[in-house]
């Protein structure tokens, strides 16, 4: 596609309850990123992917998050037993060689 | 660790007024900066960059310079136009670890007519 995809791009959810968010990169792009922005607060780096290297998961706040990539393909972010405090803005980002990163739309989740 | 501060928004100024939105940065060793800006409705997107210091990035009026000895990287434009108005991200990535960026919280910028 022309842009990097995100979806859904709202999301309610209760307490405890898991969620699922996709991310679909721009075709050919090597390097994915997920950050999180928290209202009033700047993007706080989640975790990165790089072709077939191991993702580096450093800036997942829990091990209630997980994320996955196929090959060079679509990411899914997914939180278990969401808390109030996973509510945020779930920023997804890709890049390709010599190129900035390109950033979706976001999910917003809000976790009642 | 790395890491951005800008200034508080949000900011409102009338058209052809003068814009600054401050940043400042702690890193080690020799970052690349970045402005990042988010339009209404849209992802964020990069504006402008600069890799060392002395170094002046610009692009659709607005620049900014990297100064190293204020570690600072303040984002100017000097008449803005009503479509500027948008959130205006600081972001640094280190040296050592150039992929994982670092960013600040955001300055919200409006620009009334």
């Amino acid at each position: 596609g022309a842009g990097v995809s995100q979806s859904p791009s709202n999301k309610v959810t209760e307490k405890g309850k898991d969620v699922e968010l996709r991310c679909d990169p721009i075709s050919g792009h090597t390097a994915l990123y997920w950050y999180r922005q928290r209202l009033g607060q700047g993007l706080e780096f989640l975790i990165y992917f790089q072709g077939n290297s191991a993702p580096d998961k450093s800036g997942l706040p829990s091990d209630r998050f997980s994320a996955e990539r196929t090959g060079e393909s679509v990411s899914t972010l997914t939180i278990q037993r969401t808390q109030q405090e996973d509510s945020a803005v779930y920023l997804c980002a890709s890049r390709g060689p010599n190129s900035p990163l390109h950033f979706g739309n976001g999910t917003r989740l809000t976790v009642t | 660790g790395n890491s951005v501060t800008q200034m508080e928004g949000p900011v409102t100024l009338s058209e052809e007024a003068f814009l600054t939105i401050n940043c400042t940065y702690t890193a080690t060793g020799y970052p690349s900066l970045f402005w990042y800006v988010q339009y209404p409705g849209e992802g964020l997107q990069l504006l402008l960059k600069a890799t060392k210091a002395d170094d002046k990035g610009s692009n659709k009026g607005f620049e900014a310079t990297y100064r190293k000895e204020t570690t600072s990287f303040h984002l100017e434009k000097g008449s803005v136009q009503v479509s500027d108005s948008a959130v205006y991200f600081c972001a640094l990535s280190g040296s050592s670890n150039d992929y994982k960026l670092s960013f600040g919280a955001g300055t919200t910028v409006t620009v009334r007519a």
